[in-house]
């Protein structure tokens, strides 16, 4: 089975709606990485959470990792087209390791739409 | 962060035949990865290459498909061999969680 379980597989949202992926996993996330990826190019870091309970922002992105660190979510707030895109989240589970020195494990992604 | 130049973006390749994928790190670094990235999925992780030594290779992944060069700190290839069209994927190369390369798209015919 699919150590990172992302969901949903893909969201069509209207412009100005928020949105929630989420990003949950079966053992401890000791690093939990959020991307952007446009169709057939390269990944765009958009969030690192590592603590239990932290939440990260930026523009109107939100990132959350669970107290048990073991579910993540990201929230998107008045969508618009530029958020269109694949979401990735990939994740650090091994422990004594920071930074993603083991690689990373990923979800399968979800493709959002936004439609205007 | 580290700025990752990889290369070639995109090709188009003959099955049998090889490719060298190249990434440049603007810093040194200890460890560099590769991952694959097939249609509609998400990353796997190939191999992991440090230098000096022999890259370590994910379940799955095996040197002789897909051997990997380290000669220094900022530099490292992957080369996919005798190519399928199975081998139909994006490549990137990472040297850790924050930066990956712009990725290479390989369809092979």
């Amino acid at each position: 089975s699919q150590e990172l379980e992302q969901s949903p597989q893909s969201l069509i949202v209207q412009e100005g709606k928020n949105l929630t992926i989420n990003c949950t996993s079966s053992k401890t996330l000791y690093g939990l990485y959020w991307y952007k990826q446009k169709y057939g190019e390269g990944l765009i870091f958009l969030m690192m959470l590592q603590k239990g309970g932290e939440e990260k922002s930026h523009e109107k992105i939100t990132a959350k990792l669970d107290e048990k660190k073991q579910q993540s979510s990201l929230h998107i707030t008045a969508s618009q087209p530029s958020h269109a895109g694949i979401y990735l989240c990939g994740a650090d589970l091994q422990i004594y390791s920071g930074g993603g020195a083991d690689g990373l494990t990923f979800g399968k992604g979800t493709h959002l739409i936004i439609q205007p | 962060s580290a700025v990752i130049s990889q290369k070639p973006s995109r090709d188009i390749c003959q099955r049998g035949t090889s490719l060298t994928i190249q990434c440049q790190v603007d810093s040194q670094v200890t460890m560099m990865f590769w991952y694959r990235q097939q249609p509609g999925q998400s990353l796997t992780l190939i191999a992991t290459a440090n230098q000096g030594s022999e890259a370590t290779y994910e379940s799955g992944f095996v040197i002789d498909k897909f051997p990997i060069s380290r000669p220094n700190l900022t530099f490292s290839t992957l080369t996919v061999s005798n190519m399928s069209p199975e081998d139909s994927s994006i490549y990137l190369c990472s040297v850790s969680g924050y930066t990956f390369g712009s990725g290479t798209r390989l369809t092979v015919v």
